[in-house]
């Protein structure tokens, strides 16, 4: 079990630059999800995915924020003309198709925007 | 809607119990989780209990649930210095989002000598 991979580990970019974080869930899992998780906060749902569609987006993605999973395996999000107050913690989890099966997180991608 | 709420701060002596409290709001909750944190890390699954049950015991973990209330705890036995972290109480909610979970601010449990 590799477990959920996510690259980069630490990105730090200028005010208005594009970024891009990619997450390698666990192999069998068809369920992938994104999670932010900003300073002495807990991580707070961006959106989800099962296989390749992406099924629900929180209002906390705005439309800078893309998030993709093409052949339903990996994922992308990306973040178009960052601002200071996209620094945060970005996470991906995944889990398998069995009801109530936990998420398991990846280590996350720390983004600093300057 | 969905609010999950914990106190932040928990410190104990190595050897004695530890116990984190958590309180939720959405009553259809299926399953409640605990994970645990290290700094700069992401979360690690610790526990989770359905919510038909009352308590879940794991090892050094005991899980209890009080769903008439609304509330979770999670006891760690024994509690060691490598248990510092911050502890995350998440509810599940079944809608269109599959299983997406609603965590609390988390308990940054200190634990000395």
């Amino acid at each position: 079990d590799t477990g959920v991979s996510q690259d980069p580990r630490h990105k730090i970019t200028k005010r208005g630059q594009n970024v891009t974080f990619r997450c390698d869930p666990i192999s069998e899992h068809n369920r992938l999800y994104w999670y932010r998780q900003t300073l002495g906060q807990g991580p707070e749902f961006l959106t989800y995915f099962q296989n390749e569609a992406q099924l629900e987006k929180s209002r906390l993605l705005s439309d800078r924020f893309s998030a993709e999973r093409p052949k339903g395996s990996f994922s992308t999000l990306e973040i178009q003309r960052t601002e200071q107050g996209d620094s945060a913690m970005y996470l991906c989890a995944s889990r398998s198709g069995g009801t109530g099966s936990p998420l398991h997180f990846g280590n996350g991608t720390r983004l600093t925007v300057t | 809607g969905e609010d999950v709420e914990q106190s932040l701060f928990l410190s104990v002596r190595e050897g004695d119990s530890s116990v984190i409290n958590c309180t939720y709001t959405d009553s259809s909750s299926t399953y409640l989780y605990w994970y645990k944190q290290e700094p700069g890390a992401g979360l690690q699954l610790l526990t989770y209990i359905f919510s038909n049950m009352d308590m879940k015991q794991d090892q050094r973990l005991t899980v209890l649930l009080n769903k008439k209330d609304k509330h979770l705890s999670l006891r760690i036995a024994d509690t060691q210095t490598g248990d510092s972290a911050i502890y995350f109480c998440a509810e599940s909610t079944l809608t269109g989002g599959g299983n997406k979970l609603t965590f609390g601010t988390g308990t940054q449990l200190k634990v000395e000598l």
